[in-house]
């Protein structure tokens, strides 16, 4: 069974801090590792995606892959309380581009809970 | 615009009866997925698609039904035989030779 798991939180912060939340999977092929940001009462929305070892930085987003150890981190810098939400973690097996084989299925795990205080 | 739309944004329903959820994209995306999340359950894989008049079931596909007739459409049917279909349900989609999956607002049913 594969498995990503989260810490459910919450996770409080303070304004303008940096919040870091991990990710561990079981599945030792997994390849391609995402972020979602979903909003109470609203849908998950996409906001990173990191496939090889190492950071990778978007705007005030950094993820952060480390394929030894099995974990993936999402680091969120000078938060605002506008990024108080559920950050889901999500794991598929294969690494683009298409080979035409598998399912592309994810495995998400239950989100952890982010809380900036103003 | 592009994007995935679901219909309708709320559902009530008496129990034992048939509802059908409203999944369309026009995003030219091949691959088409149904997922349904309770609170502290994380989301779960129903049903999904990857091709026209082709379909696979996920972890919980009991109690439910798809159809894949158009590229753009991915219909689901909660069925009476679903104990607890109390949930909010979301479809995504995903563009051939990408991973990322991108989700619609999502419909939450109510059945009581």
């Amino acid at each position: 069974q594969k498995e990503v798991e989260q810490n459910s939180g919450p996770l409080s912060v303070p304004e303008g801090a940096i919040a870091s939340l991990n990710c561990t999977y079981s599945d030792r092929v997994s390849q391609s590792f995402f972020w979602y940001r979903q909003y109470s009462g609203k849908s998950p929305e996409l906001i990173m995606s990191i496939y090889s070892n190492g950071d990778k930085e978007d705007g005030r987003f950094t993820a952060q892959l480390n394929k030894a150890s099995q974990y993936v981190s999402l680091l969120i810098r000078d938060s605002q309380p506008s990024d108080s939400a559920t950050y889901l973690c999500a794991v598929n097996p294969q690494t683009p581009p298409y080979s035409g084989a598998g399912s592309y299925q994810l495995t998400f795990g239950k989100g952890t809970k982010l809380s900036v205080i103003p | 615009d592009g994007g995935i739309t679901q219909s309708p944004k709320y559902l009530f329903r008496k129990e034992g009866q048939n509802v059908t959820l409203s999944c369309e994209q026009n995003l030219n995306h091949d691959a088409m997925y149904w997922y349904r999340q309770d609170p502290g359950q994380g989301l779960r894989l129903i049903y999904y698609s990857q091709i026209v008049n082709d379909f696979q079931k996920g972890d919980i596909a009991e109690g439910y039904s798809v159809s894949r007739e158009k590229k753009e459409s991915f219909p689901l049917t909660v069925t009476s035989a679903q104990k607890n279909p109390t949930a909010f349900y979301l479809c995504a989609s995903r563009g051939q030779g990408a991973y990322e999956q991108y989700f619609g607002p999502g419909t939450r049913l109510t059945v009581t």
